[in-house]
């Protein structure tokens, strides 16, 4: 079965655009989750999408926006780029929602670089 | 506010010894905690998921430990390989249901 995968993998961008990353899920995996990885505040979470609804949102500015569509594929989206969106972007995939009691599966990562 | 605390200091640990992480969590109550492995550059890969009404779960050379009195979760890595070394990250949900991951504690075993 295949894992996880994220696209791109790697991205430099400059402050003020945007950018869109993509994250397809291991077969029959529905839930789809997001996190952000930096040196200074470690693994933070994103958000959460379950059947194409958004189940939780972390702590994050509005600038940082998800979707889920039908096929359980998701993207993330960031506006308005600052340097310190700096970091590696992680989707994991679980079979239900609820991540409390689901073992979580990760994609690679995006690493992006805001100049 | 609620707090998931691992040692920040790495654990250097000889080959054959057992590895000891500790995860504090504080304002949580969780029903489940999970531990992953993290190597460099690379996601997260689930090891053990514990629940609040287990003291202990073993796999392979692992153990886990969930003391809800103490708010403390041990990981145990026991005859420890050169190929254990990477960074270990302790994980609840709090209370609105979103995933909170400690910062992980890295261990170096040398041969």
């Amino acid at each position: 079965k295949a894992g996880v995968t994220q696209t791109p993998r790697y991205l430099i961008k400059t402050r003020g655009q945007q950018v869109t990353l993509s994250c397809s899920p291991i077969s029959g995996h529905r839930s789809v989750s997001w996190y952000q990885q930096t040196p200074g505040q470690g693994l933070q979470f994103l958000f959460e999408y379950f059947s194409e609804t958004q189940r939780n949102k972390g702590n994050f500015p509005g600038r940082f926006s998800g979707r889920q569509f039908s096929n359980s594929r998701s993207e993330m989206n960031v506006s308005t780029l600052e340097l310190g969106d700096s970091a590696l972007y992680l989707c994991a995939s679980s079979l239900s929602p609820g991540l409390a009691e689901n073992e979580q599966f990760f994609g690679p990562g995006t690493r992006l670089t805001v100049l | 506010s609620q707090k998931i605390e691992q040692n920040s200091e790495a654990l250097n640990i000889q080959e054959g010894k057992t590895a000891t992480l500790t995860c504090n969590y504080t304002n949580y109550s969780p029903a489940y905690l999970q531990w992953y492995r993290q190597d460099p550059g690379r996601g997260p890969v689930f090891l053990l998921l514990i629940r609040e009404n287990e003291k202990e779960k073993r796999k392979e050379r692992l153990k886990v430990t969930f003391d809800t009195t103490l708010k403390q979760s041990l990981f145990h890595i026991t005859a420890s390989q050169p190929a254990d070394s990477a960074t270990y990250l302790c994980g609840v949900t709090d209370s609105w249901g979103k995933f909170q991951f400690g910062a992980g504690t890295q261990v170096v075993v040398t041969p």
